[in-house]
């Protein structure tokens, strides 16, 4: 009964290095998300994957790129990471988006700090 | 533009006394969802309540209900007698069509912290 699986949970980075973030659902959702949560800012999207082989941007996309690996599996990367994506990185799936009635379905996140 | 307003961003309530979070929305869509969430200090996203926008009828999931009125564009959460359990951090969000402003995707408010004093 995993759900949204998501590695790792902490994670501290220097400025300038670069990680992947990793999400994996089992739910046979097509579509997946990644979100950023900051103090005082709610949710924000940051990509998005309406289905397997697409990806789009979301709100605030830059300093990141996504990689749709299988339906299963999505994945976050920093490429340089900087101190203002320090954050609470969520990631989540979905039926399809067309279905304004599908909840997401949360991972537990990933919270990263950039030094 | 698609826009959740939480305009409470604390809230006290006596345990076992109920408590309305207030969500404010706007959207040029016809055709959408509304939905709660909840996040405790452990940091989980739980799913509490969903709304649609032709739904007739407000959606109660126990002792949450949404108060929906949608010529005002509000759907205020209702937790019925409150539980120490129930302090946690609320997010309203919301859903339009894929073809809307929102393009499918779960927009959310800042949220509001609510505390349940014993």
């Amino acid at each position: 009964n995993a759900g949204v699986t998501q590695t790792p949970k902490f994670q501290v980075l220097k400025t300038g290095q670069s990680m992947t973030l990793q999400c994996a659902q089992d739910m046979n959702h097509n579509s997946m998300y990644w979100y950023r949560q900051d103090p005082g800012m709610g949710l924000r999207l940051i990509y998005y994957s309406a289905s397997e082989g697409t990806t789009d941007k979301g709100e605030v996309p830059n300093g990141y790129n996504v990689s749709r690996l299988n339906k299963r599996e999505f994945s976050l990367r920093l490429e340089s990471a900087a101190p203002s994506q320090t954050s609470v990185y969520f990631c989540a799936s979905s039926d399809h988006p067309g279905m304004i009635n599908s909840p997401l379905h949360f991972g537990n996140g990933t919270r990263l700090t950039v030094t | 533009a698609q826009k959740i307003t939480q305009t409470q961003p604390g809230m006290f309530v006596q345990e076992k006394e109920a408590v309305t979070l207030d969500c404010t929305y706007d959207t040029s869509d016809q055709s959408y969802g509304l939905f709660w969430y909840k996040q405790p200090s452990s940091g989980e996203m739980i799913f509490l309540i969903y709304q649609g926008s032709y739904d007739e009828q407000n959606a109660t999931e126990g002792r949450y209900s949404l108060n929906f009125q949608k010529a005002r564009k509000s759907a205020n959460l209702v937790i019925s007698a409150s539980q120490l359990g129930d302090s946690a951090m609320y997010f309203c969000a919301m859903r339009g069509g894929v073809y809307g402003g929102s393009q499918g995707n779960l927009i959310f408010g800042k949220g509001t912290k609510l505390s349940v004093k014993p």
